[in-house]
């Protein structure tokens, strides 16, 4: 069975450009989530889909940040412009339906803003 | 508030060794979650152990065991004659009881030398 997969592992943008992160979770996995750790610090939450619908949104820093699930299995993040604060390792979750269940983590996408 | 802390940034040890990786959470909420992660070079976050607020029965999985102290907010890994492959970077986790999203610890580097 796949894994949780990112698209894509890396990316370098200049100041003020679009970037769009992609995330495919595990089959089956209604809970997608979005994670973002900065510069060794914690990883901190972002975002929670339930199928399509966002779940809870409280950590996304502002309105540059974007994300979708469309139909309830893939999602994007789109980061729109970037700034050079927004660089770090973006990290992309599912799990199955029930609360408090482990997730199964990426392997991440590292943006880089220069 | 919720939070971890994972105090130790990074340790080095020599191969066999034993290594105890410390956590320390804060949650008002009576019903919770504990989680360990190891995070490879390869970069996903891969799960080792979930544990809940109810049973503080320490768990031992192989070389891995698990200290849960709710008396001192506690939920430490002992990793018992260490290996090379065991070096990674390896986070704490924390969820509240029907809340899926994670609040995790700044994580903590493990060296394992030869």
């Amino acid at each position: 069975e796949a894994g949780v997969t990112q698209f894509p592992s890396h990316s370098v943008i200049e100041k003020g450009q679009t970037v769009t992160l992609r995330c495919d979770p595990i089959s089956g996995h209604d809970n997608l989530y979005w994670y973002r750790r900065v510069m060794g610090k914690e990883i901190k939450f972002l975002l929670h889909f339930v199928k399509e619908s966002k779940q809870d949104e409280s950590g996304m820093p502002n309105n540059r940040f974007l994300a979708e699930r469309t139909g309830g299995t893939y999602s994007t993040l789109k980061v729109q412009p970037a700034e050079l604060e927004d660089s770090g390792v973006y990290f992309c979750a599912s799990s199955q339906g029930r609360p408090n269940t482990e997730a199964f983590f990426g392997q991440g996408t590292r943006l880089t803003v220069v | 508030a919720q939070k971890v802390t994972q105090a130790q940034t990074e340790i080095s040890v020599v191969e066999k060794e034993d290594v105890t990786l410390d956590c320390v959470y804060e949650t008002r909420d009576t019903t919770y979650y504990l989680f360990w992660y190891k995070q490879p070079p390869s970069g996903e976050l891969v799960f080792l152990i979930r544990r809940n607020s109810f049973d503080e029965q320490n768990e031992i999985s192989g070389r891995y065991s698990w200290n849960f102290q709710k008396s001192t907010s506690s939920f430490n890994f002992t990793i018992t004659a260490s290996q090379v492959v065991d070096s990674a970077v390896y986070f704490c986790a924390l969820s509240e009881h029907n809340f899926n999203k994670f609040y995790f610890g700044s994580g903590t580097k493990l060296n394992v030398k030869p």
